[in-house]
């Protein structure tokens, strides 16, 4: 079984600070992404990886960066936490072929993060 | 128009009917649709994959996929209460590189 493996399962931070969500999957896949979901918008893509070192913007990219220096690991980065970035966020991965689009997802856990 | 879109429901079904979703979706030349399952507080759990016009069925599941109509159904056969939860539908979006999700439709199995 696919296992994507997410640090942190409830993180509490501080408006303004720098914060690191981490994942990794262990099935050699090429795509990684990471979502947010929220009550009522559903789950949206932040941003997506395809490759090693690559990295392609989602619906809403604004505030966040991402980082992929390994294949099985891809993190995810507030450059400076906000209360709106309060949120369930996503990571999931999928195989190569077919394209990011055509292949299905396997989700982590999800990491809760409050920011306050 | 959302490019893939879902009734948010709930569902009310009782237990042991058949729970009907529907999922429509804009892109024309999207091939491969994916239906979720999640519980509340829970990550999504992919339940069934298809890509070809028609049916495919998984224990008590049935996917539907019409692509002339643009809209691909799940059915829940003999509904359990553990069913109870939301289903999200995806599919690729018109920019192509990508999943989209449906909003998901809330179901509830009464005993």
């Amino acid at each position: 079984d696919v296992k994507v493996t997410q640090s942190s399962r409830y993180l509490v931070k501080r408006t303004g600070e720098k914060v690191f969500l981490e994942c990794v999957q262990d099935m050699d896949h090429e795509n990684m992404f990471w979502y947010r979901q929220d009550p009522g918008l559903g789950l949206r893509l932040i941003y997506f990886s395809y490759d090693v070192k690559m990295k392609e913007k989602g619906d809403i990219p604004e505030g966040y960066s991402v980082s992929r220096e390994k294949k099985e690991r891809f993190s995810l980065i507030l450059e400076s936490a906000s209360t709106n970035q309060t949120s369930m966020y996503l990571c999931a991965s999928s195989p190569g072929g077919g394209g990011p689009s055509n292949s299905p997802l396997h989700f982590g856990n999800g990491t809760r993060l409050t920011v306050t | 128009q959302k490019e893939v879109e879902q009734n948010s429901g709930p569902l009310s079904v009782p237990e042991g009917a058949i729970a009907s979703l529907n999922c429509t979706y804009s892109d024309r030349g999207s091939q491969s649709f994916f239906w979720y399952r999640q519980y509340s507080g829970k990550s999504p759990e992919l339940i069934m994959s298809i890509y070809s016009n028609g049916d495919k069925e998984d224990g008590r599941f049935t996917a539907q996929l019409n692509k002339a109509s643009q809209y691909v159904s799940l059915l829940i056969r003999d509904s359990q209460p553990s069913d109870s939860a939301t289903y999200l539908c995806a599919a690729p979006g018109t920019a192509g590189n990508k999943l989209t999700f449906g909003g998901g439709t809330r179901v509830l199995v009464k005993p």
